[in-house]
């Protein structure tokens, strides 16, 4: 079974600055796919960034960024010049590739808090 | 086009009641997962249905049980509810590998 671990409950960054956020996950497939999601109040998950396990180019999002250790199986992501509307729940979640299946399972993080202040 | 749209966004049961969670996937999609997400925990599988057929479920009870229709709309079913079934009930479809979710239905429990 795949297990995903985000150590950061809660985390704060002043607007126009950078901030990081961890994830680690076991697992012994070797081709998954990983994924941050983002949650406000306004309770929808939205995807932020997407990566594929057998890539080793790093996923970029406008503003969003991975670091992607597949080895120490890490994946943490960055936020360039926060903005208020960063503020939410940040979910880190993984995906087993089953090629030519169709059971998609997500397996998330207990996720962190992340508030961008004025 | 329209995102996923779930019904109802709110919902109160009492112990022992039965409830119903409706779920339209994204116009295309053949695939609408279900996840249950306690309050200040990440989103947990319950189930994932794939041209009107299971093709996953999570750790949780018989008390739970889904179906999908021919237009691959999405019914999730709670029985003999639970204060512990309290929580917000998020619907996802996919195509491929992306999945978009639904702003989910949040029911609680009396």
């Amino acid at each position: 079974a795949q297990t995903v671990t985000q150590s950061q409950p809660e985390m704060s960054v002043q607007e126009a600055e950078t901030v990081t956020l961890s994830c680690t996950y076991d697992t012994s497939e070797s081709n998954y796919y990983l994924f941050w999601y983002k949650q406000p109040p306004s309770r929808q998950m939205i995807l932020v960034i997407r990566q594929e396990a057998y890539k080793q180019q790093n996923a970029t999002e406008n503003r969003f960024s991975v670091n992607f250790q597949k080895a120490a199986k890490s994946f943490s992501l960055k936020i360039s010049d926060s903005q208020l509307g960063d503020t939410a729940m940040y979910f880190c979640a993984f995906m087993k590739h089953e090629s030519g299946g169709s059971n998609y399972k997500l397996t998330f993080g207990k996720g962190t808090l992340l508030t961008v202040n004025p | 086009d329209a995102g996923v749209t779930q019904s109802p966004t709110h919902l109160i049961k009492t112990r022992g009641q039965q409830v119903t969670l409706r779920c339209s996937p994204i116009s295309g999609h053949k695939s609408v997962s279900w996840y249950q997400q306690v309050l200040g925990q990440g989103p947990q599988f319950i189930f994932q249905y794939y041209e009107k057929e299971e093709r996953g479920r999570g750790n949780f009870p018989d008390r739970f049980s889904a179906r999908q229709f021919p237009n691959y709309s999405s019914e999730l079913n709670v029985n003999a509810l639970l204060l512990g079934d309290s929580a917000l009930y998020l619907c996802a479809s996919s195509f491929l590998h992306g999945y978009t979710f639904g702003s989910g239905t949040r029911l609680t429990v009396v």
